[in-house]
């Protein structure tokens, strides 16, 4: 499969926090984007970083890439409870997307 | 300025039936991407279109077809309806075929 595939499946902290999630593919990509999905809803786009970034910030979230390793995190910090919700990366290659299959985060207030 | 639209909302089916969704994308987007979401997994890739042409395709059979009308508004057509094509359909409009993906809300189809 050419999909990403998201670690953890799920993760529970407490509000403050800061929440870790990391995903890992098998092509070369154009470029690497993360999504949040609130039970079952529409995808909201969070940060796209290109194949030749290597880090990517936007308010409480940081994205890195490794090309190399194939693999990008996505890092949240001080986490909220209106965090809570599923968190999917999603590779571009060639114009095709592929998803993988989520981290459910829940955050505790 | 809206974002993507997608009717209808929610959909019940009869397997072997046909059925027809919509996407509207955001103003001044011209690519749309059509993507199938079973419960608890990630969106599948459908198939992408831009000027009016199917551009990528999925691993999806010829059971799902689409079109894109001139006003980049996009169709997806599913023929003899599964169980299985149960899902969450999402739609999903950018600038250009490699930008960042705006989505809508989703169409739930039930095939029973």
């Amino acid at each position: 499969s050419q999909q990403g595939e998201e670690d953890p499946q799920a993760l529970s902290i407490q509000e403050g926090e800061n929440a870790t999630m990391n995903c890992s593919y098998k092509t070369s990509i154009n470029n690497l984007q993360w999504y949040r999905q609130n039970s079952g809803r529409g995808l909201v786009h969070l940060i796209l970083i290109r194949s030749n970034e290597r880090e990517k910030h936007s308010g409480r979230l940081r994205v890195t890439l490794d090309t190399s390793k194939k693999s990008s995190s996505l890092l949240i910090t001080a986490s909220r409870a209106a965090d809570t919700a599923s968190y999917f990366c999603a590779t571009n290659n060639f114009n095709k997307f592929y998803f993988g299959s989520g981290t459910k985060l829940n955050v505790k207030p | 300025d809206a974002g993507v639209t997608q009717s209808p909302t929610h959909l019940i089916k009869t397997r072997g039936q046909q059925v027809t969704l919509r996407c509207s994308p955001k103003s001044g987007h011209d690519t749309v991407s059509w993507y199938q979401q079973a419960l608890g997994q990630g969106p599948q890739f459908i198939f992408q279109y831009y000027e009016e042409e199917e551009r990528q395709r999925g691993n999806f059979p010829d059971r799902f077809s689409g079109h894109q009308f001139p006003n980049y508004s996009s169709e997806l057509n599913v023929n003899a309806l599964l169980l299985g094509d149960s899902a969450l359909y999402l739609c999903a409009s950018s600038l250009d075929p490699r930008g960042q993906g705006y989505f809508g809300p989703g169409t739930r189809l039930t095939v029973t």
